[in-house]
């Protein structure tokens, strides 16, 4: 069964960047979508980004435009969201969660399989 | 952007009757080329990550159980729960992956009335 597990916790200062990785275990790690979704505290669920890892390709919410960076290493199976110039609403749970394949053959970005998500605090 | 508006925001429910959640995108996600909605529904409990309920706006995800149901085509959309259960209490989220950013409805809170 596939599993996405993520690094823990962190706590960073204003200003500065955080690094967070998602291993995948148990399915083909090329084939799907990755993205990363974050979650403020007691609110929804928001679409950073995402990387198509078998083609290098990725796609980013004009939001993070800049600040963020979506990188995946198939020779690991690990997938990273670098979020830089951290401030205190980027306080939140952060997952990663694997595209669905639709049925068939296909990268499509809702998400099937989500990870454990890491709490980021940014605070001085 | 797409702005997808979910509602109720808040739906208390009796144990065995049903209950309707309502999502709207503010743009069609619909797909001409394959006639296919781009739309998903997630079921989010406390603490712990969503789980996917339904995706091309009807199909149900392997494992779940058939008393959730999605319908709905272009920009108006419904997750049906024909006969609640306790354990279906939760956050519940529709979610356009049809263009970029791929974005979530507010949330629809489903409890016991």
């Amino acid at each position: 069964q596939v599993q996405l597990v993520q690094s823990g916790a962190e706590v960073k200062k204003p200003g500065s960047s955080v690094k967070v990785s998602c291993t995948v275990s148990g399915g083909t790690f090329g084939r799907h979508a990755i993205s990363w979704v974050r979650q403020a505290p007691g609110q929804g669920l928001e679409w950073m980004g995402g990387i198509i890892p078998i083609f290098g390709t990725t796609n980013y919410a004009q939001k993070f435009q800049g600040r963020v960076t979506i990188t995946a290493d198939k020779s690991t199976t690990t997938a990273y969201m670098e979020l830089s110039s951290l401030r205190s609403e980027d306080t939140a749970v952060y997952y990663c969660a694997r595209g669905g394949d639709g049925g068939g053959i296909g990268f499509y970005y809702y998400v099937d399989v989500w990870g454990n998500g890491t709490t980021v605090t940014v605070s001085s | 952007d797409i702005v997808m508006t979910q509602s109720p925001d808040s739906l208390p429910v009796s144990l065995g009757e049903r209950a309707t959640i309502n999502c709207k995108s503010s743009q069609s996600v619909l797909f001409s080329s394959n006639n296919k909605n781009y739309l998903a529904w997630y079921q989010q409990k406390s603490g712990q990550p969503p789980k996917l309920l339904i995706y091309w706006a009807s199909t149900r995800e392997f494992g779940v159980p058939d008393r959730f149901s999605g319908s709905g085509s272009g920009t108006d959309f419904t997750l049906t729960i024909s006969s609640l259960q306790a354990e279906d209490v939760a956050v519940y989220y529709c979610q356009q992956y049809y263009s970029i950013p791929y974005s979530f409805g507010q949330g629809t809170k489903v409890e016991i009335k």
